[in-house]
C-alpha cells in the first residue's frame, strides 16, 4: 500500500516569513494530492489539492508543488499570519481507489 | 462545499459498554463513507471504508468485531464501539465523498471524542 511521510513534525515561524511542508509518497499509482489543515478540536479542512498531471497550483498565499518523478509535493504557505497557525496534513490518493493516506502531520505555529 | 455532520460531539462510557457514533451527509448521497481514527496530536488512521448496501472494508489491523460499520442509507453509516475499554479512547472522525461535485475531494465530519473510563 501507499506510504506517506511528512517533514517537519513542528514547524514555527515569525510572522510573515514562508513556511514550506513537504511530503513524499511510495505508490506510482497516487495521483491526486490534497493538503488538510485542521485546528484543534475540528474538522480537517481542505485547502488545496494537486492532480498528478500539473506541477504547481497556487490559491493566494498557498501553493503545492508535485514533482512526479521523485515522488513527493510540497505545501508553501507565505505571508505566514497567527491565524495560519494549525496541524496541516497532506494525503495521497489513487485514482481508481478510494482510500486516502495521509501524513503524519506537522504543527505549525506562527509567531505574531 | 458539502457537510458532514456527526454525532454524537462527545461521549462518556463505561468500560464493557459499547457506543454507537453516526456519520450523516446532509446535502448530498454518500455511497462511500470512511472512518479514522485519530490519536492526541498524530495523524488519520484509516480504520474502515463503510460502502452503502454492502459490507465494510476494514484495514489492516482493525478488528470487525471491535468496530462494527452499518452503511444502511446513502446518507448514514454508524460505528459501534463493541465492548469498549480504556485503549479505544480517541477521536473519531468520519468522511464522505459527494459523487457529484468530483471523484477526489472528500468532506469530513466534525469528528467524535470518546473517553471510556
Amino acid at each position: 500500500g501507499e506510504n506517506v511521510e511528512q517533514h517537519p513534525s513542528t514547524l514555527s515561524v515569525q510572522e510573515g516569513d514562508s513556511a514550506v511542508i513537504k511530503c513524499t509518497y511510495s505508490d506510482s499509482a497516487s495521483n491526486y494530492f490534497p493538503w488538510y489543515k485542521q485546528e484543534l478540536g475540528k474538522r480537517p479542512q481542505l485547502i488545496i489539492d494537486i492532480r498528478s498531471n500539473v506541477g504547481e497550483k497556487k490559491d493566494q498565499r498557498i501553493a503545492v508543488t508535485l514533482n512526479k518523478t521523485a515522488k513527493h509535493f510540497s505545501l508553501h504557505i507565505t505571508e505566514t499570519q497567527p491565524e495560519d497557525s494549525a496541524v496541516y496534513f497532506c494525503a495521497a490518493k489513487a485514482y481508481n481507489f478510494n482510500k486516502f493516506y495521509f501524513g503524519s502531520g506537522t504543527k505549525l505555529n506562527v509567531k505574531p | 462545499g458539502a457537510v458532514v455532520s456527526q454525532h454524537p460531539s462527545r461521549v462518556i462510557c463505561k468500560s464493557g459498554t459499547s457506543v454507537k457514533i453516526e456519520c450523516r451527509s446532509l446535502d448530498f448521497q454518500a455511497t462511500t463513507m470512511f472512518w479514522y481514527r485519530q490519536f492526541p496530536k498524530k495523524s488519520l488512521m484509516l480504520m474502515a471504508t463503510s460502502n452503502e448496501g454492502s459490507k465494510a472494508t476494514y484495514e489492516q489491523g482493525v478488528e470487525k468485531d471491535k468496530f462494527l460499520i452499518n452503511h444502511a442509507s446513502l446518507t448514514l453509516s454508524t460505528l459501534t464501539v463493541t465492548s469498549a475499554h480504556p485503549e479505544d479512547s480517541s477521536f473519531y472522525i468520519c468522511s464522505a465523498r459527494d459523487p457529484l461535485t468530483g471523484v477526489n475531494e472528500q468532506f469530513f465530519g466534525p469528528g467524535t471524542r470518546l473517553t471510556v473510563l
